[in-house]
């Protein structure tokens, strides 16, 4: 069964320091996602993309973020100057844009965030 | 969206039926119920949608009661696997809107 991949699984950064987290979403999907969930936290939506383009973020997501597919396969987050408050799971989502289907989002194992 | 409650936790046997229940009473008419859940601190996994009528698929059935305010999972022969968070989630059936996911209902399926 098609599945969303993510890495790395974890990663410890220092405060300060950029950090790219990587996502291959499910091959035939045309929306991607990246939410995140504080340890003990709700799951919380960050950002949306649809043809190369962001549709949608919410208050979170703010100038230290930034998304990008940089090729066919890839859909990565980049975190600018992390701070403490970033330590969190990410988790990549995809969801299929044509056909049969309601929309519904299909989730990666996540990559946890460390920041010292 | 919608706003869902659901009750914060429930406990259930191994191999009893879980229900699982979701007030969505200021639902919309294009709106649809999707159940999603959470083992441990993995990603939230698909369940199932419904607009109006009940559904069923190999993981689960959902109900939903004829003036859409309210609905249950039922999970029927719950297994200690099935520990975990539940997210019942109201949303209009468009491509590319994001899910809201609120705390959730905790089951524990207890040997």
């Amino acid at each position: 069964e098609p599945e969303v991949t993510q890495t790395p699984s974890h990663q410890v950064t220092q405060m300060g320091q950029e950090v790219i987290l990587r996502c291959v979403p499910i091959s035939n999907h045309l929306y991607f996602y990246w939410y995140r969930q504080i340890l003990g936290q709700k799951v919380e939506f960050l950002v949306s993309f649809y043809n190369n383009e962001i549709s949608e973020k919410s208050e979170i997501f703010d100038d230290q973020f930034s998304v990008e597919r940089p090729d066919g396969s890839n859909f990565t987050l980049k975190i600018r100057s992390t701070k403490l408050e970033d330590s969190a799971m990410y988790f990549c989502a995809s969801s299929a844009g044509t056909g049969r289907g309601t929309g519904e989002l299909f989730f990666g194992e996540g990559s946890r965030l460390t920041v010292l | 969206d919608a706003k869902t409650t659901q009750p914060p936790s429930m406990d259930c046997a191994e191999g009893r039926a879980a229900n699982l229940p979701c007030n969505h009473s200021t639902i919309s008419g294009n709106e649809y119920v999707y159940w999603y859940r959470q083992i441990h601190s993995q990603g939230p996994q698909y369940i199932i949608h419904g607009l109006k009528n009940n559904e069923t698929n190999e993981m689960a059935s959902l109900i939903i009661t004829e003036d859409r305010k309210s609905s249950t999972l039922i999970l029927p022969h719950a297994t200690l696997r099935d520990t975990a968070v539940y997210y019942c989630i109201v949303r209009a059936n468009n491509y590319g809107q994001n899910f809201v996911f609120g705390p959730g209902t905790r089951l524990s399926v207890l040997p």
